[in-house]
């Protein structure tokens, strides 16, 4: 099986740009979470998805949001950019929602806000 | 709220030589899981080890293995017969058993294995 990819990779913007972020699930997979890592911060829950719903969110602002599709892929979205959101963003795939499901992480998209 | 706490940023041991990283977690829920996940340099973060609360006996895996203390909500991993290949950042998890409910991590210790 073809695990948790994330696209781009790499990505430059500038501030008050916005910028979308690409996660594309193991198969059969159906709930989707996004990490943001930093040196300063270590790793922040911003949401999870199931069946297209978000069912839980970190303490981030409302510049942040994404979706979920039918096929389980997901989308992350951050508008009106800042510096401080310069980060490694990892997406991650479980079965489903259940507490001790593994969770798989992609290679993550490495951000860099100038 | 729940919180994760590594205590090392950072760690040494020799190569072939055992080392414990600690993890302490403050919850009010009594049915949960924790996990060790392992970041290496530049590669994907993937699963070590994960404990069910529930269960008394601790979890192992080949080299790694844990030592789960409910009462005193310690979940410390034990690598032995290092190697080269761990040196990784390491994350401590935790996630309660209800539904909706998110995963918590640790800010990581940072593992370099010695030759």
């Amino acid at each position: 099986k073809a695990g948790v990819t994330q696209t781009p990779r790499y990505l430059i913007k500038t501030r008050g740009q916005q910028v979308t972020l690409s996660c594309s699930p193991i198969s059969g997979h159906r709930s989707v979470s996004w990490y943001q890592q930093t040196p300063g911060q270590g790793l922040q829950f911003l949401f999870e998805y199931f069946s297209e719903t978000q069912r839980n969110k970190g303490n981030f602002p409302g510049r942040f949001s994404g979706r979920q599709f039918s096929n389980s892929r997901s989308e992350m979205n951050v508008s009106t950019l800042e510096l401080g959101d310069s980060a490694l963003y990892l997406c991650a795939s479980s079965l489903g929602l259940a507490g001790g499901e593994t969770q798989y992480f992609g290679p993550g998209t490495r951000l860099l806000v100038l | 709220a729940q919180t994760v706490t590594q205590s090392q940023p950072e760690m040494s041991v020799q190569e072939a030589e055992t080392v414990t990283l600690s993890c302490t977690y403050d919850t009010s829920e009594s049915d949960y899981y924790l996990f060790w996940y392992k970041q290496p340099p530049s590669r994907q973060m993937i699963l070590v080890i994960r404990q069910e609360a529930y269960k008394q006996q601790n979890a192992t895996e080949n080299r790694f293995s844990v030592n789960f203390q409910k009462a005193a909500k310690s979940f410390s991993l034990k690598i032995s017969d290092s190697q080269l290949g761990d040196a990784a950042m390491y994350f401590c998890a935790y996630r309660s058993e209800g539904r909706d409910d998110k995963i918590i991590f640790g800010k990581g210790t940072r593992l370099h294995i010695l030759p």
